[in-house]
């Protein structure tokens, strides 16, 4: 059973618009998610992280907003450029020992000239 | 460059054969993670080290064990392949502490290809 969902396996968006790429949860435990984004042969990147008692997170052109309630975030672009074109993984966590990151499947984005 | 390296990039074998996969962490990195991900699925969590010890253990096959040594190296070894072992391999490491919220960094992985 999936914990972490990335319900939209692909993404295309027109150069200069919003990506908006989606991560659903299941376990209300989490409370620490990040993005990571994933170009061919190399390993995942870090991109932006949000805790739980933060509903919003932004840097630069990448801004993350979660919802506890619908156990629901998201990843938004703006303006999305063509070298943004990669995997987006979300992960998530729960604090305490031992625990570490559930990953979703990833969303692949084609941003198109 | 995120200071994470593996080693091999990409490894091709039998069924039934053992490998080694070998991980060095960022300069200072206390903590070493193996993540397996196959064919269009996520990454999945087998096994954390912190500091030469084992911290916490995800779907990590009995067929697979891994360790981390005295210089924080890491080797993942895979023994009585399967097909369905063929897989990216990524190793991260993290940490100069052990926090809810450190980054990971990851390798570039090993691509392991079981015939």
């Amino acid at each position: 059973d999936q914990q972490v969902k990335q319900n939209s396996p692909s993404l295309s968006v027109q150069e200069g618009r919003i990506s908006i790429l989606n991560c659903d949860y299941t376990n209300s435990m989490f409370d620490y998610f990040l993005w990571y984004k994933k170009y061919p042969a190399e390993g995942p990147t870090f991109l932006i992280s949000i805790s739980s008692i933060k509903d919003k997170n932004e840097d630069g052109r990448f801004t993350v907003f979660l919802n506890k309630s619908a156990k629901h975030l998201s990843l938004h672009i703006v303006p999305s450029q063509p070298g943004d074109s990669a995997v987006y993984f979300c992960a998530a966590k729960e604090s305490g020992y031992g625990q570490n990151f559930v990953f979703g499947p990833g969303t692949r984005l084609s941003v198109l000239p | 460059d995120s200071g994470v390296t593996q080693t091999p990039k990409h490894l091709i074998t039998a069924t039934g054969q053992r490998v080694t996969l070998r991980c060095s962490p960022r300069s200072g990195d206390l903590s070493v993670y193996w993540y397996q991900q196959s064919l269009d699925q996520g990454l999945q969590f087998l096994i954390q080290y912190y500091n030469g010890e084992e911290r916490a253990k995800g779907n990590i096959l009995e067929r697979f064990s891994a360790q981390q040594f005295p210089d924080l190296h890491s080797e993942l070894n895979l023994s009585s392949l399967e097909l369905g072992d063929s897989a990216l391999y990524f190793c991260a490491s993290s940490g100069r502490t052990d926090e809810i919220t450190d980054t990971q960094y990851f390798g570039p992985g090993t691509r392991l290809t079981v015939l």
